[in-house]
Formats: C-alpha cells, structure tokens, sequence
C-alpha cells in the first residue's frame, strides 16, 4: 500500500523567513504534485514534478523531486502572510491506476 | 474557462437518509475522481471513471456508496442510509487522462455532508 508522509504537520514562521516542507512515500513513482487548499476552499495546482532532478519554481515556492530517496521538498523562500494554507503532496502510483494518494498535509502559518 | 462544479455546497442531513451529490467536470475532461476529505486530513480516493465505466472503485468504502456517470460527463455519487461517519467533505476532480502522460487533476469546491 502506497503511503505519503509529509513533515512538519504543522509550521509557523515569521515573514521573510526560508523554510522546507518535506514529503516521503513509500513506492516507486516519477509523478509527485504539491496543492495548495485553502480554508473552507478545494485544492489550488501548484506544481507537476514528472521526473527525477526536476525542479519547478513559481514566486517564493519552489518544489523538487528526488525519485531514488523516494523524496520531494516544497521550499519557501522569504515568506509573506498570503502563502499561509495547507500544502498537500500526491503521489501517482504510475502502475496504469490513476488514483492520487496524499499525504498528511502541512498547515502552514506566516506570521507578521 | 468553467471549472469543476459540484452542487450541492453544503447538504445536511439526517442518519439512515439517502443522498446525491452532483460533479460537473470540466468540458472534454474524460476523467473523473471522487474523493472524501475528513477535517484536518488528506483527500482520500474513492472512484475513478474514465467515460462512462468506472475504472477503479477500490476506495469506496462499503456498498452503501455508489457512484454514476451515465453519459460520460456528469456524475454522482450516492450514499445510502448515511451514518454520521459519513461526514466529510466530497471532492471531485477531472483531467484530461492520457495514458503515459502525467495526470494533472483539477478539483471542484467540494460538497460538505454533514449526518446528525
């Protein structure tokens, strides 16, 4: 059974500061996707990791993947308030089964 | 463009009822995912249809749940004599599955079933 572990569970930070966000599984797969939710709101795409070494960036958040430790980071760089959400990973189990497997999810709060 | 619409938003509803709960996928999406978020956790997988035949129901927890997508758009997913268990937060996702490719799934504001 595919597992997805996120660390921290749970992360404060004050604004302007770099943080790591980190997501293990437990099966080999080359397809890991990081969301951002919200509030009361559905998941927000933010990044599509499709291979090993791949690394994307959007503003302050930038995702990477490492498919031979099995591992993706989602780091924050000199954050500000409007990044607080939770950040969810997933991982596609790649065996022709499309279902998305997530991870425990990382409630992140920028403090001012 | 629209985007994955679910209705209702909110339902409520009492234990043993029945209920519905409608996704309207994004045009030309040939993929549909149903999933159930329990407050403070990961969306959790039920159904996935690809057209109109479901393709992999291995997460619907018992048969009282049941999914539809008749013509290979729209689908709902039915919930028999709900238990207060059954309260959570259904999302429903598509994509535009292409086989090798990867998998990028779009969700809807999801449906918040509340059984008192």
């Amino acid at each position: 059974e595919l597992k997805v572990e996120q660390n921290p569970l749970f992360l404060s930070m004050q604004e302007g500061k770099n943080y790591t966000i980190y997501c293990n599984y437990s099966t080999t797969s080359d397809r890991l996707y990081w969301y951002r939710q919200d509030p009361g709101k559905s998941l927000e795409s933010l990044f599509v990791l499709l291979s090993n070494g791949a690394v994307k960036q959007e503003g302050r958040l930038m995702a990477s993947l490492d498919t031979k430790a099995r591992l993706s980071t989602l780091h924050i760089t000199a954050a500000v308030h409007d990044l607080s959400a939770t950040y969810f990973c997933a991982v596609d189990a790649n065996f022709g089964n499309e279902k998305l497997t997530f991870g425990t999810g990382t409630r992140l709060t920028i403090i001012p | 463009g629209a985007g994955v619409s679910q209705t209702p938003s909110n339902k409520v509803t009492e234990k043993g009822k029945y209920v519905e709960l409608r996704c309207d996928p994004i045009s030309g999406h040939t993929a549909l995912y149903w999933y159930r978020q329990s407050l403070g956790q990961g969306p959790e997988f039920l159904i996935y249809f690809q057209g109109t035949g479901a393709a992999d129901d291995s997460g619907l927890p018992n048969d009282r749940f049941f999914a539809v997508r008749p013509e290979g758009s729209v689908s709902t997913l039915k919930i028999q004599r709900t238990e207060r268990g059954d309260s959570a937060v259904y999302l429903c996702a598509s994509s535009s599955f292409d086989r090798g490719l990867y998998n990028e799934q779009f969700f809807g504001p999801g449906t918040r079933l509340t059984v008192l």
